[in-house]
């Protein structure tokens, strides 16, 4: 069945550096969504990527598609401390199945 | 507000009483999940609906049951909680066409001793 990876599973950023987290699925997807989730909050949609090589920004955050529709990554540009929660990718073929996610805190 | 609306936010109880978390929507949203979430393996889907009498299994059923008698409500039981059904809880939803972004609830903690 369909399984999504992601990696790093935590990330420790020095405030103001850059750091990406991945996502490789076993098959290919039809799209690819990415969902925030701060400590002690619920999971929040933050975008959605459909196209082959797809790239989208989100002011520091820019979101990438792979060509081959496997693979997503997840980019953060001078990473401040409102950056902090869990980063989860999920793929979607015939259903929608999440990554591990990527918790991520920051060094002042 | 549209918003996803979970009961309680959090719950403990003891192997064996039987409970139900309640979920609802304001979306008019066809289709509806729950998901566990646990330390390291992120978000598994325990069952989902894509309409009202329509559910099925998700990867991690095993212990629990769902109904879906009205669009706005999904609740989650659990007949008899047993201690590795302690975990958070999510109610999510969203248009259910082709992988549409999920909105999720508050989330419920459930610990059972």
């Amino acid at each position: 069945g369909q399984q999504v990876m992601q990696i790093p599973q935590y990330q420790h950023v020095q405030e103001g550096e850059d750091f990406t987290t991945y996502c490789n699925s076993s098959t290919t997807l039809s799209n690819i969504q990415w969902y925030k989730q701060r400590p002690g909050g619920h999971p929040v949609f933050l975008i959605q990527l459909v196209k082959s090589g797809e790239v989208k920004k989100q002011k520091r955050l820019t979101f990438q598609f792979g060509e081959a529709k496997k693979n997503s990554s997840l980019h953060i540009t001078a990473t401040q401390t409102t950056d902090v929660g869990t980063y989860f990718c999920a793929g979607y073929d015939y259903k929608l199945s999440f990554g591990a996610g990527t918790t991520v805190t920051v060094r002042a | 507000e549209a918003q996803v609306t979970q009961n309680p936010r959090y719950l403990i109880t003891v192997t064996g009483k039987k409970l139900t978390v309640t979920c609802s929507q304001n979306m008019n949203h066809e289709y509806m999940s729950w998901y566990r979430q646990d330390p390291g393996l992120g978000l598994r889907q325990i069952y989902y609906s894509m309409n009202v009498e329509v559910t099925d299994k998700g990867d991690v059923p095993e212990g629990y049951k769902v109904s879906r008698k009205e669009k706005r409500n999904f609740p989650l039981i659990l007949e008899s909680p047993s201690p590795n059904q302690t975990s958070l809880y999510f109610c999510a939803s969203s248009l259910g066409q082709g992988g549409s972004p999920l909105h999720f609830g508050n989330g419920t903690r459930l610990t059972v001793t």
